[in-house]
């Protein structure tokens, strides 16, 4: 969907160095959402937002931090990169309603070397 | 916590045969089941979805079947052709913003 976009799609960064990924909605859902994809594990939730100035954490949260000062924009930092977040993230969002699905950006592809 | 389990992680079909997908869920208060379709490289999209309060819904050649009392629901895709290959996701959502989803399945047309 083109109402919510990821950046950048691709970032190979070095242990120890802090990295943040980016992540815009046009839509103002509310609620949006910080996922990582691995291979065996599908996708793990990192962080969440239920509006702006509200977060809490999710299924894996350690070694990320996020903040969002604005309904549109949620980035997600590594504060000290680990070859074990090698992962593709992907950003979502939702308006939080019953049967509201989630509605993903296109993912950035992260490699730690 | 709440779980979900989907299988087969993996499936193959001859192109025109049907393909199901099945995921289990632990908590009883799940309300809302949405199935993903990722193909590779790609973001998961939404491709279907039911409601706690209902039992069967269809679009197309796709349905999905929901049985609360053994809290398992079902993809079918019917007529599957070669662009229907790519992973599927189910995921239960509990409440207002908590989404569990499955390991996935990767699903193989064979032309």
């Amino acid at each position: 969907d083109a109402g919510i976009t990821q950046s950048p799609r691709y970032k190979i960064t070095e242990t120890g160095r802090q990295v943040t990924l980016m992540c815009h909605q046009t839509w103002s859902h509310s609620y949006m959402f910080w996922y990582r994809q691995d291979l065996g594990h599908g996708l793990r939730l990192i962080y969440y937002s239920a509006a702006a100035d509200i977060t809490d954490k999710g299924e894996v949260p350690d070694g990320y931090v996020v903040s969002r000062s604005k309904t549109e924009n949620f980035p997600l930092t590594l504060e000290s990169a680990t070859r074990s977040q090698t992962s593709v993230y992907f950003c979502a969002s939702s308006t939080g309603t019953g049967g509201s699905p989630l509605h993903f950006g296109n993912g950035t592809r992260l490699t730690v070397t | 916590g709440e779980n979900v389990e989907q299988h087969p992680s993996t499936l193959s079909v001859q192109e025109g045969d049907s393909a199901v997908i099945k995921c289990t869920y632990s908590d009883s208060a799940s309300n809302y089941f949405p199935w993903y379709k990722q193909e590779l490289g790609k973001r998961p999209q939404l491709i279907i979805d039911i409601r706690s309060n209902v039992g069967e819904k269809k679009d197309q050649r796709i349905a999905v079947t929901l049985n609360k009392t053994a809290k398992h629901f079902s993809l079918h895709i019917t007529e599957t052709q070669p662009e229907d290959s790519a992973v599927y996701f189910c995921a239960a959502k509990e409440g207002t913003y908590k989404y569990i989803f499955g390991t996935g399945t990767r699903l193989k047309v064979l032309a």
